[in-house]
């Protein structure tokens, strides 16, 4: 047990479904990641909250919109997913810049 | 961009053969961190590097971190069936908060 928990673990959609994936974080973190792990490639970063303010990597597509409500609660709201953004899709948190992550069990996401 | 990689990508070994795998920054790295991924998990965090030519030891693994600090290297002694995983060096991306860069991770099979 990590402190941070994803649900769903597992997930099916089709490309027309509207599903979130859901994080929490109960380690008092002020910042928090969603990263993306495809097959033979390294880990992607995606979105970053810290203190509420959202740091957005640019090349990830709009049908991945991200959401802190607060500062222990991250979702990722997916919408119109191809079959390619299959992959497992991680949450972690961390206390202050350059300190290590910890990482959820991830959500493994398949588009049909 | 600044990339991070690493060497080799997949690694097998007899129970009991040493391992090592090695980790190249494009630019210098303030810190480097370790994380280890069991097959169908999540990553862990190891160890974080800081200093230039700082060496630390977890019982049989050695993390060094080069006197550049644009490198890295973990070296397992005399491995055994629970070494088996994906091991993952990251740096943290210069100018963008702490944020951390993976590399594609060193898959490492130890055969009993």
């Amino acid at each position: 047990e990590t402190g941070v928990t994803q649900t769903p673990r597992h997930l099916v959609m089709g490309m027309t479904n509207k599903k979130s994936l859901k994080c929490e974080q109960h380690l008092g973190h002020n910042a928090m990641y969603w990263y993306k792990q495809s097959a033979k490639k390294p880990l992607e970063l995606m979105f970053v909250y810290s203190l509420e303010e959202r740091v957005e990597n640019n090349s990830v597509p709009s049908r991945f919109s991200p959401e802190c409500p607060n500062s222990s609660h991250l979702f990722l709201h997916l919408h119109t997913l191809q079959p390619e953004d299959s992959a497992l899709y991680l949450c972690a948190s961390t206390g202050q810049r350059n300190e290590k992550l910890f990482f959820g069990s991830g959500t493994q996401l398949s588009v049909l | 961009g600044q990339q991070v990689m690493q060497i080799p990508q997949y690694q097998h070994v007899q129970e009991g053969e040493d391992f090592t795998t090695y980790c190249n920054s494009s630019t210098t790295l303030s810190n480097i961190q370790w994380y280890k991924q069991r097959p169908g998990g999540h990553p862990v965090f190891l160890i974080q590097l800081v200093k230039s030519g700082e060496v630390k030891k977890q019982k049989r693994l050695t993390f060094q971190f080069g006197e550049a600090k644009k490198n890295s290297s973990l070296h397992i002694t005399a491995t055994q069936t629970t070494d088996v995983g994906t091991y993952f060096c990251a740096g943290p991306l210069y100018n963008q908060g702490g944020k951390l860069i993976f590399g594609q991770g060193t898959e490492l099979s130890v055969k009993p």
